[in-house]
């Protein structure tokens, strides 16, 4: 039972333009949000965070939204760049200072083309 | 880095014998992790650590066993493995508060 879903495996866009990475979630006791970006045969890295409480949060190029009524959130990335290309995971936890458990969507890979 | 390293990188083993995969930290970080990558489904966390000897199951823990005998070290073993844990295995780390978990490179196993 995937509570933490990513239903577009990939996502290719032109370097400059605005990449849209989306997120879905099931579980409404979810209340904070976070995004890792991960490239080859790395681990994955802490990108941006949102909690319940606001509806978006913006670190330079990088902003999420989250729409709670909807269940959903997403990641937009202004101007993409070749660098960006990497496959994106979604996760969510209850609790903002909860530690016991988060779950991750099954990613999307993204393409920034020169 | 953040001073979170797994080993081995690769490693091959034969269904039924049982392996050992180390992640190592030198953050002091409570909080340690271990996930499995496997395509379609994402990170599933296995089995998780909030202290020396203290761990818990996560959402895929059958066929999996941890210890955590010291603040820095998080051994995930497979007891026999199995064709089905052929993954990427990530440890984590975390400190208990705001945001979000420092991931090592991983571990490919490749069950045969």
């Amino acid at each position: 039972d995937q509570q933490v879903k990513q239903n577009s495996p990939s996502l290719s866009v032109q370097e400059g333009r605005i990449s849209i990475l989306n997120c879905d979630y099931t579980n409404s006791m979810f209340d904070y949000f976070l995004w890792y970006k991960k490239y080859p045969a790395e681990g994955p890295t802490f990108l941006i965070s949102i909690s319940s409480i606001k509806d978006k949060n913006e670190d330079g190029r990088f902003t999420v939204f989250l729409n709670k009524s909807a269940k959903h959130l997403s990641l937009h990335i202004v101007p993409s760049q070749p660098g960006d290309s990497a496959v994106y995971f979604c996760a969510a936890r209850e609790g903002i200072y909860n530690n016991n458990d988060m779950r991750f969507g099954a990613g999307t890979r993204l393409t920034v083309k020169p | 880095d953040a001073g979170i390293t797994q080993s081995p990188r690769h490693k091959v083993t034969e269904t039924g014998t049982p392996v050992t995969l180390r992640c190592h930290q030198t953050e002091n970080h409570r909080y340690m992790y271990w996930y499995r990558q496997d395509p379609g489904h994402g990170l599933r966390l296995i089995h998780y650590s909030y202290g020396v000897k203290d761990t818990d199951k996560g959402e895929v823990s059958d066929g999996y066993s941890v210890s955590r005998s010291k603040t820095e070290d998080f051994l995930l073993t497979l007891e026999s493995a199995t064709s089905s844990q052929t993954s990427v295995y990530f440890c984590a780390i975390s400190q208990g508060v705001l945001g979000g978990y420092t991931f090592g490179s991983g571990t490919r196993l490749t069950v045969v």
